[in-house]
């Protein structure tokens, strides 16, 4: 089955203690995208990748990191949460750009 | 970053009324998509549009790509209950290499029987 596949789903971390979210996807995707969702906010854009070691920032890139080693793969990384990371995170792939994002089923963190 | 206004952010339906909500923005977009997104779930796409002007159907779902490229409409016929859930526009503005979406703040529908 093609998807999207995010770990963990639920996530509580201390503020400071370096977190990584996995995404794979199995649709030999060019692009993938991490997003943030918060109530009233809509989904805001984190970072984004074009293709194997090509990443661009996205509209709320501070604290966070990726990497694009592998075409399936695109892990975000925080170094150090902090509380206004609470959020609810998305992944996606697409094979052109923005046209049909596959998204993964989400991971909610919470840091305290 | 910008983010597209969209409107309703909420609306309670009877079962079987019809649905339109819409997306505008200040700037132009090449293209529109939009996206449903059910409780504990990723949002899943449910129309792409790639012209001004354009009128695409997904079965109930009707959308439309404004003439101007700064908005779009979303309308839903018939609704039943499980159309509950939360409507995302999403604009994107270049073709090619560019990948990035734009998302609207959504619209939540809520359906009564």
């Amino acid at each position: 089955e093609a998807q999207v596949t995010q770990n963990p789903r639920y996530l509580i971390t201390v503020t400071g203690k370096k977190l990584t979210v996995t995404c794979s996807q199995n649709m030999n995707h060019e692009y993938m995208s991490w997003y943030r969702q918060d109530p009233g906010l809509g989904l805001r854009q984190i970072y984004y990748s074009m293709n194997v070691e090509v990443t661009d920032k996205g509209d709320v890139p501070e604290g966070y990191k990726v990497s694009r080693k592998e075409k399936r793969n695109f892990p975000l990384i925080l170094e150090s949460p902090s509380p206004n990371q609470t959020s609810l995170y998305f992944c996606a792939s697409s094979l052109f750009g923005g046209r049909g994002y596959t998204f993964g089923s989400g991971t909610r963190l919470t840091v305290v | 970053g910008q983010q597209l206004n969209q409107s309703p952010q909420s609306m309670f339906i009877q079962e079987g009324e019809d649905v339109s909500m819409n997306c505008t923005s200040s700037s132009i977009f090449n293209t529109w998509l939009w996206y449903k997104q059910d409780p504990g779930e990723g949002p899943v796409l449910l129309i792409a549009l790639y012209k001004a002007g354009e009128l695409t159907s997904n079965g109930r779902l009707t959308a439309q790509f404004g003439i101007t490229r700064k908005d779009s409409f979303l309308n839903i016929s018939a609704s039943i209950p499980s159309d509950v859930g939360i409507y995302f526009c999403a604009g994107q503005r270049g073709t090619g290499t560019a990948s990035k979406l734009t998302f609207g703040t959504g619209t939540r529908l809520q359906v009564t029987l």
